[in-house]
């Protein structure tokens, strides 16, 4: 079991950009969560997704974020115009079906915008 | 709405002694999980424990143990004979059973816990 996997690990874009960042949830695991950490805001929920099916996007900020899950073993979190307070660690998670399971992250995206 | 809330920002503890951190959380649902994880200097989010909150009795894994007292919507964690290794950033969190249920973890803002030698 490799985890949640991340890639890439560290990505810099310049502002307006676009960033693509790659999750590979464990395999078997239904529910898949994209998280964002800054140091200010903490560990801030975005989306999440049950059996691809994308469930909560609340924690979404409405304008250049886009999340996907095409099939159960990859999800991409999608920023558009990359601007500077995008820069953060975004954090992939995944979990069993069952609701009192819990959430395996993976190690993280460090998006850079310069 | 759910909140949780640590009020700790950094504890400094001697080895092999024993530390609790504080967690409070608010919730409108009669049921939901209680988590503790734990991110390592390198960025390792890693899980801890968990507590469900319809069992009374406190959950514990190896040396953690939590400290849940539903009346007061408190959930500490508590780590017995400390060691260097578990120099760390902790942080809690909740996830409601009902209302949506989404499945979405709500995390504090973490505790910093720096054990000295």
């Amino acid at each position: 079991n490799a985890g949640v996997i991340q890639t890439p690990r560290h990505k810099v874009t310049g502002k307006g950009q676009e960033a693509t960042l790659w999750c590979e949830p464990i395999s078997g695991h239904s529910a898949v969560f994209w998280y964002r950490q800054t140091i200010v805001q903490g560990l801030e929920f975005l989306t999440y997704f049950r059996n691809q099916a994308p469930i909560d996007d609340s924690g979404m900020p409405k304008e250049r974020f886009s999340a996907q899950m095409p099939n159960q073993s990859h999800s991409t979190l999608k920023i558009q115009s990359t601007q500077p307070q995008d820069s953060a660690v975004y954090l992939c998670a995944s979990r069993e079906a069952r609701g009192n399971t819990e959430v395996f992250f993976g190690k993280g995206t460090r998006l850079t915008v310069v | 709405a759910q909140k949780v809330t640590q009020t700790q920002t950094s504890i400094s503890v001697m080895e092999k002694t024993t530390v609790t951190m504080d967690c409070v959380y608010e919730t409108q649902d009669s049921s939901y999980f209680l988590f503790w994880y734990k991110q390592t200097a390198s960025g390792e989010i890693v899980f801890l424990i968990r507590q469900d909150s319809y069992k009374k009795e406190n959950a514990t894994v190896g040396h953690y143990s939590l400290n849940f007292q539903k009346p007061k919507s408190s959930i500490g964690l508590i780590i017995t004979a400390t060691q260097i290794e578990d120099s760390a950033v902790y942080f809690c969190a909740m996830r409601e059973a009902i209302t949506g249920n989404t499945g979405k973890l709500i995390f504090g803002l973490g505790t910093t816990l720096q054990v000295q030698p």
